[in-house]
């Protein structure tokens, strides 16, 4: 089992829609955790930190339970620009300090 | 204000030879970390330098070694190709526990 798993997607969403994405992880030493967006053949550029209380940035919301080890990413109002894979990112204390833990990412299309 | 800079873009190599990637720092940062991106896959963590010493390392073999600069540049270096090594290799920089950014990335193909 992957230490960061994602849903498998891809997911294909017309314009203006809603669409949610998950991630769960498994290393319960887990202090830190993002999404990174990617674009076709470029690098992965920090979305949103994810905070305990829950954050929002415009469209999007991230979600944090810790108890369940579980992530997720809500866009509302799907612009075609959201079109790119989305990447869970998890940052460990202690022995794997420093060390950053990506999912494989889950691809978004959004259709006029 | 350069942001993470990487070279070469491509490179294209054959089974059994050595290549050196590299990579600069956004202004300011002092850490770098070294990721493989399989086609279809998440970053796979290297390792990790600070002060010119790895501090942190995945689960890579040997084949895979690195240095950083007292300029806080750094080489990932690989000897022994297997085809399996084609990927696209990021390069990330950070200051403290702040963000990290990526580079471009460097797209080895082994034949």
């Amino acid at each position: 089992r992957k230490e960061v798993e994602q849903d498998p997607g891809p997911f294909n969403v017309p314009e203006g829609a809603t669409v949610a994405f998950n991630c769960t992880y498994s290393n319960s030493a887990s202090q830190s955790f993002f999404w990174y967006r990617q674009d076709c053949r470029k690098e992965p550029k920090l979305l949103m930190s994810v905070y305990s209380s829950g954050n929002e940035d415009g469209r999007f919301t991230a979600q944090l339970n810790r108890a369940s080890q579980y992530i997720s990413l809500l866009i509302r109002d799907s612009k075609l620009s959201d079109s790119a894979t989305y990447l869970c990112v998890v940052n460990s204390l202690g022995t794997n300090a420093g060390k950053s833990t990506f999912g494989d990412g889950t691809t978004l299309t959004v259709k006029p | 204000d350069a942001g993470v800079t990487q070279s070469p873009t491509h490179l294209i190599k054959t089974r059994g030879q050595q290549v050196t990637l590299r990579c600069s720092p956004k202004s300011g940062h002092d850490t770098v970390s070294w990721y493989q991106q399989a086609l279809g896959q998440g970053p796979q963590f290297i390792f990790q330098y600070y002060e010119e010493e790895e501090r942190q390392r995945g689960n890579f073999p040997d084949r895979f070694s690195g240095h950083q600069f007292p300029n806080y540049s750094s080489e990932l270096n690989v000897n022994a190709l297997l085809l399996g090594d084609s990927a696209l290799y990021l390069c990330a920089s950070e200051r403290g526990e702040e963000t990290q950014y990526f580079g471009p990335g460097t797209r080895l193909l082994v034949l």
